[in-house]
């Protein structure tokens, strides 16, 4: 089956350490993307990618980063210099940017 | 960038129509209309490009007035299923696209 895949569902993290959060897709998507959603607030944008080896920050990059080495993983560092990184997070792809996305499972994210 | 949805939230009852609204301040190439229940993903309903299009999805519609920069999902004989937040992501251009705080839809029976 084909679709994009978000691990773990939920995380925990001690506050100062760095979390480094999957996101795998088989759809052949050139185009892939991080949201961070919190109530009330709707997705917010952090980096999307339009192909590999390049990258391109969103509205709240700061104090996130993202590496794309292959097509199918676009994975997101959460740093110790994010200041308030508890949130829900959500991983998508697309054939192109502009096209239909296709979001992953999300992942809950907990700095105790 | 990012647009602005009305209403924040609505609450119908199973058979009432509803209309969200998604205006922006420059001039959009496109607008996609997402649907996301409790607890899961957001998942895609259409997209409208530029040029006044509507569409149209089971009881789903919507539209894309170019000139007002404001697209409009209607929603006709809701059905519990319809619950959840609808975003609206637009676009300024092929490259780039952002999303509203959605409008958390609740039908009741």
């Amino acid at each position: 089956d084909g679709g994009i895949t978000q691990s773990p569902k939920y995380l925990f993290r001690k506050e100062g350490q760095n979390v480094t959060l999957s996101c795998e897709q088989n759809l052949n998507h050139d185009a892939m993307y991080w949201y961070r959603q919190d109530p009330g607030q709707g997705l917010r944008l952090i980096y999307y990618s339009q192909i590999v080896n390049d990258f391109q920050k969103g509205d709240i990059a700061e104090g996130y980063s993202v590496s794309r080495e292959k097509k199918e993983s676009f994975p997101l560092t959460v740093t110790s210099a994010q200041k308030n990184p508890t949130a829900f997070y959500l991983c998508a792809s697309s054939i192109g940017v502009g096209n239909e996305q296709f979001f992953g499972p999300g992942t809950r994210l907990t700095v105790l | 960038q990012q647009p602005v949805q009305s209403p924040q939230a609505v609450i119908l009852r199973e058979g009432e129509d509803a209309v969200i609204n998604c205006s922006s301040s420059k001039a959009l190439y496109s607008v996609h209309w997402y649907r996301q229940k409790h607890g899961e993903a957001p998942v895609f309903l259409m997209i409208l490009l530029k040029g006044g299009e509507q569409k149209g999805h089971e009881k789903i519609s919507a539209s894309f007035n170019e000139k007002k920069q404001q697209s409009s999902l209607y929603l006709t004989a809701s059905q519990l299923s319809y619950s959840g937040t609808y975003f609206c992501g637009t676009a300024y251009n092929n490259n780039d696209m952002r999303f509203g705080a959605g409008t958390r839809l609740t039908v009741k029976p």
